[in-house]
């Protein structure tokens, strides 16, 4: 099956600089990469999302880029802010596979 | 307004006691699953479910059962069976369709042991 692995497990910045979240997977046939953003206590939430067709996604501050060859994807936020502090999940799944395999998890912590 | 409620927000579980998990959808998804998230270890499945009257284990669905009687609702039953019941509860749902699409989270029942 897939196994996706997510580094670093802790990420700590200060306000304005970049942090960049690495994964990799290891099933060639996954073709789906979303990224959530959980803040403590709440829901997991969709913040970007990047297919097997297209090797970089961006919105606003956060991008995406996907390396097919190497089975990587990184997560980037430019310009941190404290409300960016949360943890983070990337994930994996197949075209038909309703089933993702989760990241375990960075904790970005941003500092004023 | 679409999403998913999860339902109560804490939960106290008595030794022997089997306690249930409320999730419901107006999404008009297919697909529902129910995780368990311990601290520094991510989002592990427990089951999941692509149709009504279906439902398969995932990667932890010891101690645990669920039903899937409605397309709106996945209840999660924790059984006593369940040793380490003490854990954060996530429930999602996604749709399914020719590409695959993210899933949507409810907000969390929090199950400690009294």
């Amino acid at each position: 099956g897939e196994n996706v692995e997510q580094h670093p497990s802790t990420l700590s910045v200060q306000e304005g600089d970049s942090a960049v979240i690495k994964c990799t997977y290891s099933d060639s046939a996954s073709n789906y990469f979303p990224w959530y953003k959980q803040e403590l206590g709440k829901r997991p939430q969709l913040i970007i999302d990047i297919r097997s067709n297209v090797g970089e996604k961006k919105d606003q501050r956060i991008a995406v880029t996907l390396n097919k060859t190497a089975k990587h994807f990184s997560l980037h936020i430019t310009e941190t802010q404290p409300e960016d502090s949360a943890v983070y999940f990337c994930a994996a799944s197949q075209r038909g596979s309703y089933i993702p395999t989760f990241g375990r998890g960075t904790s970005l912590i941003v500092h004023p | 307004d679409g999403g998913i409620t999860q339902s109560p927000k804490y939960l106290f579980r008595k030794e022997g006691q089997n306690v249930t998990l409320s999730c419901e959808q107006n999404l008009n998804h297919d697909a529902m699953y129910w995780y368990r998230q311990d601290p520094g270890q991510g989002l592990r499945l427990i089951y999941y479910s692509q149709i009504v009257n279906d439902f398969q284990k995932g990667d932890i669905a010891e101690g645990y059962s669920v039903s899937r009687e409605k397309k709106e609702s996945f209840p999660l039953t924790v059984t006593s069976a369940q040793k380490n019941p003490t854990a954060f509860y996530l429930c999602a749902s996604t749709t399914r369709g020719d590409s695959n699409q993210p899933q949507h989270f409810g907000d969390g029942t929090r199950l400690s042991i009294l």
